[in-house]
């Protein structure tokens, strides 16, 4: 069975603190997403990566920064956590062409105190 | 930019036809996705229709594109208490691959 893995469900930081969220896929996609699920607001895309070492910055990139140093994972870095950012992430995956993303991780409900 | 936009709410009855309907503005959109989300979970992708299809059913399910007018349906028949969830539309546009834009969802509850 086909898995995007985010390695937190539930992760409780401070304010300040650098936060990493990570994301491993096993079906060899090109393409890995990180959303973020806001009530009333649906999903804003942060950032999308289409191979290693590769990124482009989504909607809302402020605040965030990714790094693919391998294929099957993608992570996203809070770099001064602030309250703002408390939300749902969400991780995604898909083949370079098609369906745009694909498969989806559970989600990691992220709360700044 | 592009937007995508849904009702928030909708509420059937067991055994009842539910229809989600979806409007887009980016007029280059080549894929139109639904996909599901139940609680606790990530999106899954329930189906998908081409931007060059009027329609597509899958069990179920039924997709209606209206190019034209840039809306899309997802009409689940005899819907049951296990299709409670949040159906998001999506687009994906023919300008930049990687970017699909995803309405806010519909929390569909199905009531016994």
């Amino acid at each position: 069975d086909v898995k995007v893995t985010q390695s937190s469900r539930y992760l409780v930081k401070r304010t300040g603190e650098k936060v990493f969220l990570e994301c491993v896929q096993d079906m060899d996609h090109e393409n890995m997403f990180w959303y973020r699920q806001d009530p009333g607001l649906g999903l804003r895309l942060i950032y999308f990566s289409y191979d290693v070492k590769m990124k482009e910055k989504g909607d809302i990139p402020e605040g965030y920064s990714v790094s693919r140093e391998k294929k099957e994972r993608f992570s996203l870095i809070l770099e001064s956590a602030s309250t703002n950012q408390t939300s749902m992430y969400l991780c995604a995956s898909s083949h370079r062409q098609g369906i745009q993303p694909q498969h989806f991780g559970d989600g990691t409900r992220l709360s700044i105190l | 930019g592009e937007d995508v936009e849904q009702s928030l709410f909708l509420s059937v009855r067991e055994g009842d036809s539910s229809v989600i309907n979806c409007t887009y503005t980016d007029s280059s959109s080549t894929y139109l996705y639904w996909y599901k989300q139940e609680p606790g979970a990530g999106l899954q992708l329930l189906t998908y229709i081409f931007s060059n299809m009027d329609m597509k059913q899958d069990q179920r399910l039924t997709v209606l594109l209206n190019k034209k007018d840039k809306h899309l349906s997802l009409r689940i028949a005899d819907t049951q208490t296990g299709d409670s969830a949040i159906y998001f539309c999506a687009e994906r546009g023919g300008t930049n691959a990687g970017k699909s834009t995803f309405g806010d969802g519909t929390t569909l509850t199905v009531k016994p």
